[in-house]
């Protein structure tokens, strides 16, 4: 059973353009809700992560927007540029210390 | 560079081999992880180290042996492998029971089954 569902599977925008990927759960226990960008050789490195009780973190081109009581989360990227073409993960941490990762998704920005 | 270091980068081994993939961390955290990913695909969790206890175990086989010394190493013990555990194995740490803290991974170690 997959805790926490992610679309799309691949996206292709183009440069300049917003990327937007989104996520959803079920578990009520999930405290706290990672993004992470993972590059080819590469493990998962943080992008940005959020609190269930704030709606809305910037951080630069990146934005998390969150939706408590739909149980969903959106990663948008502003401007989006041909090196953030990349996979992108959605996670949700359990107060179990145990995290659950969307199933990706495969982002190509075109120039 | 990652602030999780771990070695070797590369690892290819016949499945009479035993090796171990090492997993090193000095941020002071207190929780640290193994995952198995493959190509496409999300990390699969299999093991949980917390305050250098094993906390969790995804039922992952008994070939696959998870220890930490200490607070900062983390290591993964393998034996009689099999093909299909041809994958890229990350480690990563966290601050431990606290909420609001995100993993850290390192670049992982990737796998080949002769």
């Amino acid at each position: 059973q997959q805790q926490v569902k992610q679309s799309p599977q691949s996206l292709i925008v183009q440069k300049g353009g917003i990327s937007i990927i989104n996520c959803a759960y079920e578990n009520t226990a999930f405290d706290y809700f990672p993004w992470y960008q993972q590059f080819p050789g590469k493990g998962p490195a943080l992008l940005i992560a959020i609190r269930p009780d704030v709606s809305e973190k910037k951080e630069g081109r990146f934005t998390i927007s969150f939706n408590k009581s739909a149980k969903q989360f959106s990663l948008h990227i502003m401007d989006s540029q041909p090196g953030d073409s990349a996979t992108y993960f959605c996670a949700a941490r359990h107060t179990g210390n145990q995290f659950y990762f969307g199933t990706g998704t495969s982002l190509t920005v075109i120039p | 560079d990652t602030e999780v270091t771990q070695t070797p980068k590369h690892l290819v081994m016949g499945m009479t081999n035993k090796k171990s993939l090492k997993c090193e961390q000095h941020m002071g955290h207190r929780a640290m992880y193994w995952y198995k990913q493959k190509a496409k695909k999300p990390p699969e969790l299999m093991f949980v180290y917390s305050y250098e206890k094993l906390s969790i175990n995804e039922s992952v086989p008994s070939r696959f042996s998870p220890e930490c010394p200490n607070s900062s190493l983390l290591n993964l013990h393998l034996h009689a492998l099999q093909p299909e555990d041809s994958a890229l194995y990350l480690c990563a740490s966290s601050q431990g029971a606290a909420s609001n803290q995100p993993q850290h991974f390192g670049d992982g170690t990737r796998l080949s089954i002769l």
